[in-house]
Order: structure tokens, then C-alpha cells, then sequence
């Protein structure tokens, strides 16, 4: 089975700082990934998506994140931090179970970003 | 264009009773999964819908059941509610090659 793993509970940085969020994933064959982000009590919003191409992949709110195979990893990137990207932040891979595409969700990284 | 509607929005139930969640999906989307997330964890794959039948399930127990109809809409079914259900509901829909998913805001259920 695909899985991806988010190393850090929790990331702290201050406004106006570049911010990562990390994630590796373990896949068989070219990996489908994906991150997400939710607020409180809120469901989960699509940030951006990788399935080919450029490495760079960018998305919504200025995020961006870059596809590295050699280092199984799929980072999330801003280069300038703002008080309200503060939020739980969620990396995903397209998992194959028994002919259908299912979601497979890392545990979550939650983002402060200070004032 | 409407994305995913999740209804209800909150609900409260007791232990032992049974619970309907229900969720429409976004306008060209075909399947839908549904997702339990606990309380500062990420969310569990309950199981998935297409052409209204159940097409996987994950690790939870015959407890959670569910229904697809016609228009794709989907609802999700606990039985015999235990404390330990109490979470956000989330609904993903999404087309059969599983390249975008589409997340509604969720149903948070507290069991008590």
C-alpha cells in the first residue's frame, strides 16, 4: 500500500518567514500527492497537486511544493509566511486498493505562524 | 458550481442510538469516501462508493454501513453508537481515476 509520512507534529515560524512542511512517501510506481489544509472545525481544502511533470508544483494561496524522487519527498513550501496560513496541513497519496483510488492521509502538521 | 454538501452540520446523539450522515457530491463527480477524523489526528478511510455499490472498505467495523443512490449521493449509517465515534464526518467526492478529491466541510458528531 502507498502511505506518506509527516515527520513533524507541529511547525513555528514568524510572519514574513519562508515556511516547510514536510512529507515522504513510500509508493510503488509514480505516486499521485497531494496537500491539503483545515481550519478549525472545517473540512479539508486542496492546496495543490503533483501527478507529472515539473517538480515545482504550485498552488492555491501561494503555496507551492517540490517533488523530489531520489529523496521520496514532497515538501510544502511559502516563501513568506502569513498570520492566517496558521492551520492543520495535510499530505496525501493516491493509493490503489482493489482496483479503486482511495486518499491515503498523512497525520497532519500544524502550522503557527507568528505575528 | 456547487462543491460537496454535508448535512447535518453538528449533531449530538446518545450512546446506543443510530446515526445518518448524508452528503451530495460535487457536480461531475461519481464517487464518494468518507473519512472519520478524531480529534488531533488525520482521517481514517471508512469506505467508498461507485455505481452505488460499496467498492472498499477500511478497517472499521460492520457497525458503519452506507448507501449510494442514483444521483451519487451518499449517506453514511453508524449503528449502536459507541463514545469513541465521536468525530468530524468527512465526505470526498471525487471522479473514478481518483485524481482530484473534493472535500465538504464535514459533520461533527459527539456521541454522550
Amino acid at each position: 500500500a502507498q502511505s506518506v509520512a509527516q515527520p513533524e507534529d507541529q511547525v513555528n515560524v514568524a510572519e514574513g518567514n519562508p515556511l516547510t512542511v514536510k512529507c515522504t512517501y513510500s509508493v510503488s510506481g509514480n505516486p499521485y500527492l497531494f496537500w491539503y489544509v483545515q481550519y478549525p472545525n472545517r473540512g479539508l481544502q486542496f492546496l495543490l497537486k503533483y501527478i507529472t511533470g515539473d517538480n515545482l508544483v504550485k498552488g492555491s494561496y501561494g503555496f507551492e511544493a517540490e517533488f523530489n524522487k531520489s529523496q521520496t519527498s514532497f515538501h510544502l513550501k511559502k516563501p513568506s509566511a502569513l498570520v492566517s496560513d496558521s492551520a492543520l496541513y495535510f499530505c496525501a497519496v493516491r493509493d490503489l486498493r482493489g482496483g479503486s483510488y482511495i486518499p491515503t492521509f498523512g497525520r497532519g502538521t500544524s502550522l503557527i505562524v507568528h505575528p | 458550481d456547487a462543491g460537496v454538501t454535508q448535512s447535518p452540520t453538528h449533531l449530538i446523539k446518545t450512546r446506543g442510538q443510530q446515526v445518518t450522515l448524508r452528503c451530495s457530491p460535487k457536480s461531475g463527480h461519481d464517487t464518494v469516501s468518507w473519512y472519520q477524523q478524531a480529534l488531533g489526528q488525520g482521517p481514517q478511510f471508512i469506505f467508498q462508493y461507485y455505481e452505488e455499490e460499496e467498492r472498499q472498505r477500511g478497517n472499521f467495523p460492520d457497525r458503519f454501513s452506507g448507501h449510494q443512490f442514483p444521483n451519487y449521493s451518499s449517506e453514511l449509517n453508524v449503528n449502536a453508537l459507541l463514545l469513541g465515534d465521536s468525530a468530524l464526518y468527512l465526505c470526498a467526492s471525487s471522479t473514478s481515476t481518483g485524481v482530484g478529491y473534493t472535500f465538504g466541510s464535514g459533520t461533527r458528531l459527539t456521541v454522550v
